[in-house]
């Protein structure tokens, strides 16, 4: 069974405090993961795809690295709208082609001003 | 930008009612989802659907539910004889494409079904 755990599940920081968010996961056979961004009352916002071990996505104050077994999601210099619950996901290989997401339970960020 | 919408926002439904979720997907998109997510519980995946049929389906999607796509832009969830249990935010999702090229999933902002 694929598993996703996501650390910490909250964290407060002071604006342009850097720091890191962890997804460690085991799944059968890694299609992809996903970094999503979700805001309360709002669906997933898709961030980041990675594939392969040592593949690294950047996206403004936001860097995603991937390895054989955790991904780090890393937010430099946050800003107050940086603040969101940041979920990660994985998709495995299951033979079709529509193959649904394995989703953590997320980390809560807050970004004190 | 191209949008995945949803709806209602929000539907409110005696137990053991039939309810329809409904979802326009964006519209080049091919392969299309639906989660849900129990009150401070993760996003869970129920199902999957392509080309007219489901693709694959989570334990979790039973005989009490179904999917429909009746025509060419909507995307329906139905859940027969609700219960409390089912009261939860369900997500539609849709993708440009599955299998190698591996398209991100885009989300809808969801339904709240509450189940009196």
């Amino acid at each position: 069974e694929d598993q996703v755990t996501q650390s910490p599940e909250a964290l407060r920081l002071q604006e342009g405090e850097s720091s890191s968010l962890n997804c460690s996961y085991t799944v059968s056979g890694l299609r992809g993961l996903f970094w999503y961004r979700q805001d309360p009352g709002k669906g997933p916002e898709f961030l980041f795809t990675l594939y392969s071990a040592g593949e690294e996505k950047e996206k403004e104050r936001l860097k995603a690295t991937l390895t054989k077994k955790e991904s780090f999601l890393h937010i430099t210099a946050p800003k107050p709208e940086d603040s969101a619950t940041y979920l990660c996901a994985v998709q495995a290989w299951q033979g079709g082609g529509a193959d649904g997401l394995t989703f953590g339970k997320g980390t809560h960020l807050i970004i004190q001003p | 930008e191209p949008e995945v919408t949803q709806t209602p926002s929000h539907q409110v439904t005696q137990m053991g009612q039939e309810v329809i979720l409904r979802c326009v997907p964006i519209s080049n998109h091919l392969y299309f989802y639906w989660y849900r997510q129990i009150l401070g519980q993760k996003v869970e995946f129920l199902v999957s659907f392509y080309n007219n049929e489901i693709s694959e389906k989570s334990e979790i999607f039973d005989d009490q539910f179904s999917v429909e796509r009746p025509d060419g832009s909507n995307f329906t969830l139905k859940i027969r004889s609700t219960k409390l249990e089912d009261s939860a935010m369900y997500f539609c999702a849709s993708s440009e494409a599955g299998g190698a090229n591996n398209q991100p999933q885009h989300f809808g902002d969801g339904t709240r079904l509450s189940i009196l």
